[in-house]
């Protein structure tokens, strides 16, 4: 049973550069939540997709935005880049009803 | 303004010994509570959690406590192990809301 996988490991982007992060679920799970964790913090909650539809969001600007396809899987996009952006991208399946979350390895995102 | 707050943000414990790591929350819609440890390079792994319905929960080596009244719960790592070295972080879910409120982090570093 495969967990939650997130492509690519790594990225290097530019300042004022677009970028598209992706997620593939854990099997059965519908449910998908996005979190930045920057160095030596705690993840951040971005937003949450659910039926292919954004069912809550953090304290994020509209540069982050996301999409749901209907096998579940999801993309983060972040448009205009800033150097604060930098972080670890993580992802989280569940299932609606259901408190526990399961983690991808996240996505390493550099922006210079 | 941080909704769970997590202590310490570091932590030396000998082989064998007890590792304790605490966290307070103020909001008391919150009504789940797990504690995730992450290793370097990876995404935080789900170690246990609890439901503030009952104030004790224990797996192995790893025990929740959870004091209702003062809004405080608690990790104890038993028989600390050198591989139990990673960090660790609380995190609170409110009541009917899927979305994770993460603590700060505990850096734990078990010495052989």
């Amino acid at each position: 049973d495969a967990g939650v996988t997130q492509s690519p490991t790594h990225l290097i982007k530019t300042r004022g550069q677009q970028v598209t992060l992706r997620c593939s679920p854990k099997s059965g799970h519908d449910t998908v939540s996005w979190y930045q964790q920057a160095l030596g913090q705690g993840p951040q909650f971005i937003f949450q997709y659910y039926e292919e539809e954004e069912r809550q969001r953090g304290n994020f600007p509209d540069r982050f935005s996301g999409h749901q396809f209907p096998n579940y899987s999801s993309e983060l996009n972040v448009n205009a880049l800033l150097l604060g952006d930098s972080a670890l991208y993580l992802c989280a399946s569940s299932l609606p009803a259901d408190d526990e979350q399961y983690f991808g390895p996240g996505t390493r995102l550099t922006v210079t | 303004q941080q909704q769970v707050k997590q202590s310490p943000q570091s932590l030396i414990v000998q082989k064998g010994g007890i590792s304790i790591i605490n966290c307070a929350y103020e909001n008391t819609a919150f009504d789940y509570f797990p504690w995730y440890q992450q290793f370097p390079g990876k995404g935080p792994a789900l170690l246990i959690a609890i439901r503030p319905d009952v104030s004790e929960k224990k797996e192995g080596r790893f025990t929740i406590s959870f004091n209702k009244s003062a809004k405080q719960f608690s990790l104890h790592i038993m028989d600390s192990q050198p591989g139990d070295s990673a960090t660790y972080f609380c995190a609170a879910i409110p009541y009917n809301f899927n979305k994770f409120y993460f603590g700060s982090g505990t850096k734990l570093n078990v010495k052989p």
